[in-house]
């Protein structure tokens, strides 16, 4: 049974530019959860799709944004980029809300 | 509001030794109650939750953790710890109303030492 996949590994971009992040969840789940971890502040939620609808957001900018597709993969977004950005970003996916997740490897997110 | 703390960075045990990482936790509703670990490089892997039911719950890797409602809070246990169990490990809730936002504590680092 294949993973949470999430896609690209490590990223390097400069001041200013997007990112897009991809997750692919388990098969069957249709919940995803992005959290954004760094040392200085842990793991920070981000926001939380259910069934294509955002269902939670967590305090961070208008610049971070999401979206889950009708086959439950998501992407998460990241506009104007700046060095503070810099992160492990995590995707993780459930059946339902309640049940554990599974996280995936993250993308490492450099900005420059 | 919801939040979860783990009091502790760091916790040094012998192997062969009973191992305790302490979470508490504050929200508003009913809490749900989570534990995973994270293995250097690599991501965080489910090991155990509380929902309902029996205060004590059972998970992966024979750990187990005491949800203890008088006193918030939701301590990890094992009876005899193992040098691959050293790994950082975080505590989560996230209130029955809060749907899908789980708070993270800020980790223990837990060691066992041969």
């Amino acid at each position: 049974k294949a993973g949470v996949t999430q896609t690209p590994r490590y990223l390097i971009k400069t001041r200013g530019q997007q990112v897009t992040l991809s997750c692919s969840p388990i098969s069957g789940h249709r919940s995803v959860s992005w959290y954004q971890q760094t040392p200085g502040q842990g793991l920070q939620f981000l926001f939380e799709y259910f069934s294509e609808t955002q269902r939670n957001k967590g305090n961070f900018p208008g610049r971070f944004s999401g979206r889950q597709f009708s086959n439950s993969r998501s992407e998460m977004n990241v506009s104007t980029l700046e060095l503070g950005d810099s992160a492990l970003y995590l995707c993780a996916s459930s059946l339902e809300t309640g049940f554990g997740y599974t996280f995936g490897s993250g993308t490492r997110l450099t900005v420059v | 509001a919801q939040s979860v703390a783990q009091p502790e960075d760091q916790v040094n045990v012998a192997e062969g030794n009973p191992l305790t990482v302490k979470c508490t936790y504050s929200v508003s509703g009913n809490p749900y109650l989570f534990w995973y670990v994270q293995y250097p490089n690599r991501g965080l892997q489910f090991l155990l939750k509380y929902i309902t039911g029996d205060n004590l719950v059972k998970g992966s890797y024979g750990f187990e953790a005491e949800f203890n409602k008088s006193q918030t809070s939701f301590h990890l246990k094992k009876p005899s710890a193992l040098v691959s169990d050293s790994a950082l490990y975080f505590c989560a809730v996230r209130d029955d109303t809060n749907a899908g936002k789980s708070t993270f504590g800020d980790g223990t680092t837990l060691t066992v030492k041969p």
